[in-house]
């Protein structure tokens, strides 16, 4: 899977959108990008996820570039309760071991009141 | 609509002693499932996963083994336990078959090894 690369922490505040970057520059063609969330002491929730296509759902929206080297998570309101670390994930499309998700560091959002 | 169990949620244990944590899944059939450690302050490492009854795919090599004796039952297991297997353990799993299935995650099991 390819390697994705995200700030360290960021912050903002209650109401305001959260854009969460993330970059992804060896990504290849048949490799989606998903987000995850854990909150502290929770198993990671699934956000969303996409091919090329900006999305969006209950939770969230995902934009990708034209040229899908990165992406960025919106929260458009965000509350205290979206703090969590947030996962950006690249993964093959396919079975076994192509559906296996390669965690990194993820990047600490903080909402303050 | 589909739930995922862990038991226990948190269990302390000696060094040397053996483990036995379980996971199963409830409203699908055939699913893809999941093992992953998460250390102290650390990302989430995946342990072992399973596309089928009796079809164990591990990782990375460890004081630790898998099972899946039924279809939407894994079990991770180990005979004697390591300081270094403390940690946050997570069940997951997603639909069998081709396709970008999201992976759903259980509660957790915290294990210390004392």
């Amino acid at each position: 899977d390819a390697k994705t690369t995200q700030p360290t922490s960021m912050d903002c505040a209650e109401g305001r959108a959260a854009n969460l970057p993330c970059n992804h520059s060896t990504i290849s063609g048949n490799e989606y990008v998903y987000w995850y969330r854990q909150i502290h002491s929770q198993g990671p929730q699934y956000i969303i996820h996409g091919l090329k296509n900006n999305e969006t759902n209950e939770m969230a929206s995902l934009i990708i570039t034209e040229d899908r080297k990165s992406s960025t998570l919106i929260l458009p309101h965000a509350t205290l309760r979206d703090t969590a670390v947030y996962y950006c994930i690249v993964r093959l499309v396919g079975t076994g071991a192509n559906s296996k998700l390669t965690f990194g560091k993820g990047i600490t959002l903080s909402v303050r009141p | 609509s589909q739930t995922i169990h862990q038991w226990p949620a948190t269990l302390v244990q000696p060094v040397g002693s053996p483990l036995s944590l379980e996971c199963t899944v409830e409203g699908t059939s055939n699913p893809n499932l999941y093992w992953y450690r998460q250390a102290a302050g650390r990302g989430l490492q995946l342990l072992f996963y399973s596309v089928g009854i009796g079809q164990i795919s591990s990782e990375v090599p460890q004081n630790l083994s898998a099972s899946r004796p039924q279809d939407r039952q894994f079990i991770l297991s180990s005979k004697k336990l390591l300081l270094s297997d403390s940690g946050f353990y997570l069940c997951a799993w997603n639909r069998g078959g081709a396709g970008s299935y999201e992976q759903y995650f259980g509660p957790g099991t915290r294990l210390t090894v004392t």
